[in-house]
């Protein structure tokens, strides 16, 4: 079983609509959460961090997370064509581990 | 600086050669990573770097690769008689922390995208 787990997707939602991200990990002592947006031929760029239940809002992303049933998600409001890109969820536990990656496409 | 910054951005080399690949974290960060990146793949861990601890080596594929990071700051990572699966974005990222808590946020570079004809 690997540490994170995503849908490897492709997930895809027309311009306006809600995207929704999720992933799983393994190790219940992780205690830092973590989304990642890349851009193909980019690195990975931090867009949201939670460290404790619930939701976290940040503009148009919010971050859910549920130690219980060690998942972590994450939503994009309003979609816009340039969030197109692929979403990497990471999680601390022994070490950083990332997931291989959610890839959204916002079509117009 | 203002950020991670990696070079070179391109390499070309020959089945063989050896590189070196170089990392300058962003000042006071006290962890540094490699990974590697396959075309259309996740990241691959290599090793990392806390403090003037020894470094986590885990990661490292094979004894042609190996990394250094000199006065707690600057990493290199050297690959020896490259191969052409060795082909790849070899990203480095620093935090200002390891472990657990806030301020274990990983920061990326732009990459080193090395071929290997």
């Amino acid at each position: 079983q690997k540490e994170v787990e995503q849908n490897s997707g492709p997930l895809s939602v027309p311009e306006g609509a809600i995207a929704s991200l999720n992933c799983t990990y393994s190790d219940r002592v992780s205690q830092s959460f973590f989304w990642y947006r890349q851009y193909s031929g980019k690195s990975p760029e931090l867009i949201m961090s939670i460290y404790s239940n619930g939701d976290k809002e940040d503009g148009r992303f919010t971050a859910q997370l549920n130690k219980a049933s060690q998942y972590v998600s994450l939503l994009i409001r309003d979609s816009q064509p340039s969030d197109s890109a692929t979403y990497l969820c990471a999680v601390t536990g022994n070490q950083f581990y990332f997931g291989t990656g959610t890839s959204l496409t916002v079509i117009p | 600086g203002a950020g991670v910054s990696q070079s070179p951005s391109n390499k070309v080399t020959e089945k063989g050669k050896d590189v070196e690949l170089r990392c300058d974290p962003i000042s006071g960060h006290t962890a540094l990573y490699w990974y590697r990146q396959s075309l259309g793949q996740g990241l691959e861990f290599l090793i990392y770097f806390q403090g003037n601890s020894a470094p986590d080596k885990s990661g490292l594929p094979s004894d042609r690769f190996s990394a250094e990071r000199t006065g707690g700051s600057v990493s290199t990572l050297t690959i020896q008689r490259t191969q052409q699966e060795d082909s790849a974005v070899y990203l480095c990222a620093s935090s200002l922390l390891a472990g657990f808590s806030s301020g274990s946020e990983q920061f990326f570079g732009p990459g080193t995208r090395l071929t290997v004809l």
